[in-house]
């Protein structure tokens, strides 16, 4: 079975600077990751996804995220933040291999809450 | 290229009664899955729909039940409605493919109350 664990419940910041939102996994056998973004009253939107190649994977909007296998991490980032980052962010994880997409175990939330 | 849409987006229901939640998928997508996401909670699998039979299901009793059409929409249905099931209710559609995964797309969601 697989697990994700994002670290923090609530990271505030203020506009322009930079900020870490944290996500660990638990998983037996090999995952594909991800990060989706949710707005108020909204439904989720992908952020930016790691399936295999370059551990570095970036988003239109310029978050990036570092897929590190031996810490069992996918921290979400960004060096400068706008008003317009304040959603909230769920990492998920999915087994590898066919027939299993769209089965996404999500982690608790992480409210970013970018202040000016 | 139409996106995933879900019906109702707001719905309040008696504890006991059944409810029914509807969902079309993105064009091209064969696959729908279905989760549930209480307040201040992620979002929780419940179950997924690939060909009309159902593909996997998560952590939730048998009265969560689904349905797919042949043009790939999706219902999903709760009977004996209790409390706890007030939640959001998300439907994300993906396609299924060979080898790999692809990513989900998911609908703006319906917003349960159970009084």
């Amino acid at each position: 079975a697989q697990s994700v664990t994002q670290l923090d419940s609530q990271v505030p910041v203020f506009e322009e600077a930079p900020v870490e939102l944290r996500c660990n996994y638990s998983s037996s056998v090999s995952v594909y990751l991800f990060w989706y973004v949710q707005y108020p009253n909204q439904g989720l939107q992908l952020l930016l996804k790691y399936l295999s190649g370059s551990t570095l994977v970036e988003s239109i909007n310029g978050f990036e995220a570092e897929f590190n296998k031996s810490q069992t991490s996918f921290h979400l980032r960004k060096p400068s933040v706008h008003i317009s980052d304040t959603a909230e962010y769920f990492c998920a994880v999915t087994r590898r291999g066919g027939n299993q997409g769209g089965k996404l175990i999500f982690g608790q939330g992480t409210e970013l809450s970018v202040k000016p | 290229e139409t996106g995933v849409t879900q019906s109702p987006t707001h719905l309040i229901k008696t504890r006991g009664q059944q409810v029914t939640l509807r969902c079309s998928s993105q064009s091209g997508h064969n696959t729908v899955s279905w989760y549930q996401q209480a307040l201040g909670q992620g979002p929780q699998f419940i179950f997924q729909y690939y060909r009309e039979e159902e593909n996997g299901r998560g952590n939730f009793p048998p009265r969560f039940s689904g349905l797919q059409f042949p043009n790939y929409s999706s219902e999903l249905n709760v009977n004996a409605l209790e409390l706890d099931d007030s939640a959001l209710y998300l439907c994300a559609s993906s396609s299924q493919a060979s080898r790999g995964n692809t990513e989900a797309f998911f609908g703006q969601g319906t917003r349960l109350t159970v009084v």
